[in-house]
C-alpha cells in the first residue's frame, strides 16, 4: 500500500527564495504532522492538522513558515525568504488519530532535504 | 512541558551481542504514550512500538523487548542477538496532551559491526 510521500526529496534554495514542500499522507489518515530534523538531532514538531484544521502551530519557528491542508488531505509547508538556518530535513507524518482518542502511531514520509545556500 | 532524554549518543556492538538503548522522559500528564522509532540510513522513520502510561507490562517482539518503568520514568529498548541490519538511529518519543504532538529524544546511533 502507499505510504506517506513527500516532494521534492531534495531542494536547494538561495537565501531569500521562497520554497514549498508537499506532503501526501496515507489515504484516510485524519491527522497530519510536520517536523523539522536538523542534522544529528531528533525531529522537532512544527505543526499539526486534523483534517483541514490546523490545531497547533506552536512549533513554527517564525512567521516565515506557513502550512496548509485546504481539503484535509495533501499538505504544503511554505517557507518564505529562506535563511541558512532553515537548512534541515522536513518530515511529514500522518496518523489515524481522532481528537479525543488515544494517539496512534505516526507514519513518516522520506522527508525533504532543504539546503539554503 | 514534555522532555525525552536519550543519554547514549552512539553505541557500537559486535554482531550477536545484546544491546539496551535508554530512554528517560518527563511529563506532568498522567495519561501519556511512549514510542520507539527506528531511522535507518535511508532516512525514513519506522514505527516500532507504542505503550500507554497505564500499561507497565514489558513487551517482547522477536529480538526486540521493551522495559517500561513508571517509577523511574524510563522506557528502555533491548535488542537481543543484534544484527548488522539493526544499525540505525533509534528515537524514543513521548506524546501527551491527547497526542497533539510528539516530543522526540535526540536519538541513539547504533552501529552493529560484523
Amino acid at each position: 500500500g502507499a505510504g506517506v510521500s513527500q516532494s521534492p526529496r531534495y531542494k536547494v534554495a538561495k537565501r531569500g527564495q521562497d520554497v514549498a514542500l508537499r506532503c501526501d499522507p496515507i489515504s484516510g489518515h485524519v491527522s497530519l504532522f510536520w517536523y523539522q530534523q536538523a542534522l544529528g538531532q531528533g525531529p522537532e514538531f512544527l505543526t499539526y492538522f486534523q483534517n483541514e484544521a490546523q490545531l497547533d502551530k506552536s512549533g513554527l519557528p517564525s512567521d516565515r513558515f506557513f502550512a496548509e491542508r485546504p481539503e484535509g488531505s495533501v499538505s504544503t509547508l511554505k517557507i518564505q525568504r529562506t535563511q541558512q538556518e532553515d537548512s534541515a530535513v522536513y518530515l511529514c507524518a500522518s496518523s489515524l488519530r481522532v481528537l479525543g482518542g488515544s494517539p496512534y502511531e505516526q507514519y513518516f514520509g522520506p522527508g525533504t532535504r532543504l539546503t539554503v545556500t | 512541558a514534555q522532555k525525552v532524554t536519550q543519554a547514549q549518543t552512539e553505541i557500537s556492538v559486535v554482531e550477536k551481542e545484546d544491546v539496551t538503548l535508554d530512554c528517560v522522559y518527563e511529563t506532568r500528564d498522567t495519561t501519556y504514550y511512549l514510542f520507539w522509532y527506528k531511522q535507518p540510513p535511508s532516512g525514513e522513520l519506522v514505527f516500532l512500538i507504542r505503550r500507554n502510561s497505564f500499561d507497565e507490562q514489558n513487551e517482547i517482539s522477536g529480538r526486540y523487548s521493551w522495559n517500561f518503568q513508571k517509577s523511574t520514568s524510563s522506557f528502555n529498548f533491548t535488542i537481543t542477538a543484534s544484527q548488522v541490519v539493526d544499525s540505525a538511529v533509534y528515537f524514543c518519543a513521548l506524546s501527551a496532551n491527547y497526542g497533539q504532538n510528539f516530543v522526540f529524544g535526540p536519538g541513539t546511533r547504533l552501529s552493529v559491526l560484523p
